[in-house]
């Protein structure tokens, strides 16, 4: 157990209002990573962290934003949702001092924009 | 329900019989690999990983084989258990990233008949 929090776990709601996805993790590690999954499509980086207040974009960032006040959060907003941006959202972390620094993930949260 | 693709490839074992899980990656600069297994409605659960200086690694049930001449990777499971049902993804990372991304495969279904 990687101690990664999303939620929340299901929301619906509609098209051009604001959403919010929170991503809490309990270990202090530093980078951290958004992924929408899709049917076809596999994982798709929306954005990532390397640090409080350092963000950067990954394949899919349009229409997302994303910010990192502490070091345990990671938020996810889409400013306007559209019904393109139904998805599965993950989160992610990617676990230092084990070498290879692999990336383990919540369990996501399922997000239905009418 | 099940949100992790409509039309991925699949591969039905016995239980008990082997899995030979099959990965094409794509960039040959790529140093490290990952095998991912997910259960539906959860979130990417790290399996065994890879460098790229290695061209096989075991786990408990699992081994990981690299050929860097064809970019190919397989996983595979042995004596495959009902439990082992799921999709597989593999990821690769890139040499230099320093954040650390992944890139992910489209996916493969392992069922496993009892």
């Amino acid at each position: 157990d990687a101690g990664i929090t999303q939620s929340p776990r299901h929301k619906v709601t509609e098209t051009g209002t604001p959403v919010t996805l929170r991503c809490h993790q309990t270990e202090n590690h530093r980078y951290m990573y958004w992924y929408r999954q899709d049917p076809g499509h596999g994982l798709r980086l929306i954005h990532y962290s390397y640090g409080v207040k350092d963000t950067d974009k990954g394949e899919v960032s349009d229409g997302y934003s994303v910010s990192r006040s502490k070091t345990e959060d990671f938020l996810l907003t889409l400013e306007s949702a559209t019904s393109s941006q139904t998805s599965v959202y993950f989160c992610a972390i990617s676990v230092e001092g084990s070498g290879n620094q692999p990336q383990h993930f919540g369990d996501g949260t399922r997000l239905s924009i009418l | 329900g099940e949100s992790v693709g409509l039309h991925l490839p699949t591969l039905s074992v016995q239980e008990g019989d082997n899995s030979i899980i099959n990965c094409a990656y794509s960039n040959s600069a790529s140093d490290y690999f990952i095998w991912y297994k997910q259960e539906s409605g959860k979130g990417p659960q790290f399996i065994i990983d890879i460098r790229s200086n290695m061209d096989k690694r075991q786990g408990q049930r699992v081994t990981v084989l690299l050929n860097k001449t064809v970019k190919h990777l397989s996983l595979q499971i042995a004596a495959t258990q009902p439990g082992d049902s799921a999709v597989y993804f593999c990821a690769e990372r890139r040499v230099g990233d320093s954040s650390y991304k992944l890139i992910f495969g489209s996916g493969t279904r392992l069922l496993v008949r009892p």
